[in-house]
């Protein structure tokens, strides 16, 4: 079955410090990844995402995730964290088939202390 | 110009009412979603239209309706509102067919049930 779990519910740095937010998949086939982030009240806004070729990815607002095949692995970082970070991020796999179908991880909180 | 709008924003309403929430999006895309958010922050996928056929109906109730009139529209209609229907509804559009892209998200319809 098709599934992402987000290991971290809540994760809180200083800012300046660096972040890295953990996503593990289980797909069939290659997988499409993305990361899509949550402001408060807000919808959601892709950060980046990894179709195929070069497995680390740049994104928006400076961050980075890398695919990692062998560990079914799509971890988000970014070197040093701004308090305007602070956000709920979600992992998507997908899409499935022809349908376009995500499958979303139950997200991380991300708290940043001044 | 805002890619995915959907409308309202927030929706108050009592129990046992019909209630309906618009998506419009101007992508050009040619699949369009529902997703639901619960309390939990949990995104599912409720819907997926494809040039205004069902593609996926991940078992709601068939109190919740989508109607598409055309690819650039997915509105939702819920019948006979319940408590546990309180939540957070997404709307998104993609390019599913020949040569997937990245969902576009709605910034959501708060739905409050009283």
């Amino acid at each position: 079955a098709q599934s992402v779990t987000q290991p971290d519910i809540h994760i809180t740095v200083s800012e300046g410090a660096s972040l890295e937010l953990r996503c593990n998949y289980s797909y069939g086939a290659t997988p499409y990844l993305f990361w899509y982030v949550q402001s408060p009240g807000q919808g959601l806004q892709l950060l980046l995402k990894y179709f195929s070729g070069d497995t680390l990815v740049q994104g928006i607002k400076g961050f980075e995730a890398e695919f990692k095949r062998s560990q079914s692995s799509f971890n988000l970082r970014k070197p040093s964290v701004h308090w305007s970070d602070a956000a709920e991020y979600f992992c998507a796999v997908g899409p499935s088939g022809n349908t376009g179908k995500l499958i979303f991880g139950q997200g991380t909180t991300l708290q940043v202390k001044p | 110009d805002t890619a995915v709008s959907q409308t309202p924003k927030y929706l108050v309403t009592q129990m046992g009412n019909d209630k309906s929430i618009k998506c419009e999006q101007n992508l050009g895309h040619d699949t369009m979603y529902w997703y639901k958010q619960d309390s939990k922050k949990f995104l599912k996928i409720m819907f997926s239209y494809n040039n205004k056929e069902l593609i996926i109906n991940e078992t709601v109730p068939n109190r919740f309706s989508p109607k598409s009139p055309d690819k650039a529209h997915l509105n939702l209609h819920i019948n006979s509102l319940e408590l546990g229907d309180s939540a957070v509804y997404f709307c998104a559009s993609s390019q599913a067919q020949g040569g997937y892209t990245e969902a576009f998200f709605g910034q959501g319809t708060r739905l409050t049930v009283v």
